[in-house]
């Protein structure tokens, strides 16, 4: 079954607004990555986060996790229509020293 | 970080044929992934291909069914073997990046309908 749960599942924002994604997962991890796939193509590694990180910066992303929680939120600011894609969390495969889980997803579509 | 190519890109089949998956890295890789994605899903993972040892295959994924060969560290194929409408997917290829962490670089895809 997948780690990460993520929601919304589907977020629509107009250009210059911020869009915030959330991430469940369940077991224990030492760090947790976001990751954005444009329509039908390959992933593209966004960033990733420690466990003993509570937040992470690069450029219009900030990402927070709280492994009390075990969630984590990506936030996009200022968003722009390229910003356009769908957004996976992932988290180590327990067991697996480099195998990753892939959480649900969600599409994000910003407006012009 | 790497560079990776996947071929084709997307192709149409008949039901009980099979196609072969192409996935070239520009730099020598240990650890490469197959993954599944159907229409809206995340990502599966099939199998994990390491050079010189048999795939490791995920539970519900098969040899016979999804045969995969690595024979040097920069190649890898995945061969979907007599299709059906179900096997309608993106497949991608990745590697594994970094010394300590697990981030994965992902190929293109291969767009696959089968009718």
């Amino acid at each position: 079954s997948q780690q990460g749960e993520e929601d919304p599942q589907a977020l629509s924002i107009q250009e210059g607004e911020n869009a915030t994604m959330n991430c469940s997962y369940k077991t224990s991890i030492n760090n947790l990555q976001w990751y954005r796939q444009n329509s039908g193509r390959g992933l593209v590694h966004l960033i990733l986060i420690r466990s003993n990180e509570r937040e992470k910066h690069s450029g219009r992303l900030r990402v927070t996790l709280d492994t009390s929680k075990k969630s984590s939120s990506l936030l996009i600011t200022a968003s722009r229509a390229a910003d356009t894609a769908s957004y996976f969390c992932a988290t180590p495969t327990s067991g697996s020293a480099r195998q990753l889980t892939f959480g649900s997803g969600t599409q994000l579509t910003v407006l012009p | 970080s790497a560079v990776i190519s996947q071929k084709p890109s997307r192709d149409i089949c008949q039901r009980g044929t099979s196609l072969t998956i192409q996935c070239q890295v520009d730099s020598q890789v240990t650890m490469m992934f197959w993954y599944r994605q159907q229409p809206g899903q995340s990502l599966t993972l099939i199998a994990t291909a390491n050079q010189g040892s048999e795939a490791t295959y995920e539970s519900g994924f098969v040899i016979d069914k999804f045969p995969i060969s690595r024979p040097n560290l920069t190649f890898s194929t995945l061969t979907v073997s007599n299709m059906s409408p179900e096997d309608s997917s993106i497949y991608l290829c990745s590697v594994g990046w970094g010394s300590q962490e697990n981030e994965q670089f992902f190929g293109p895809g291969t767009r696959l309908t089968v009718l």
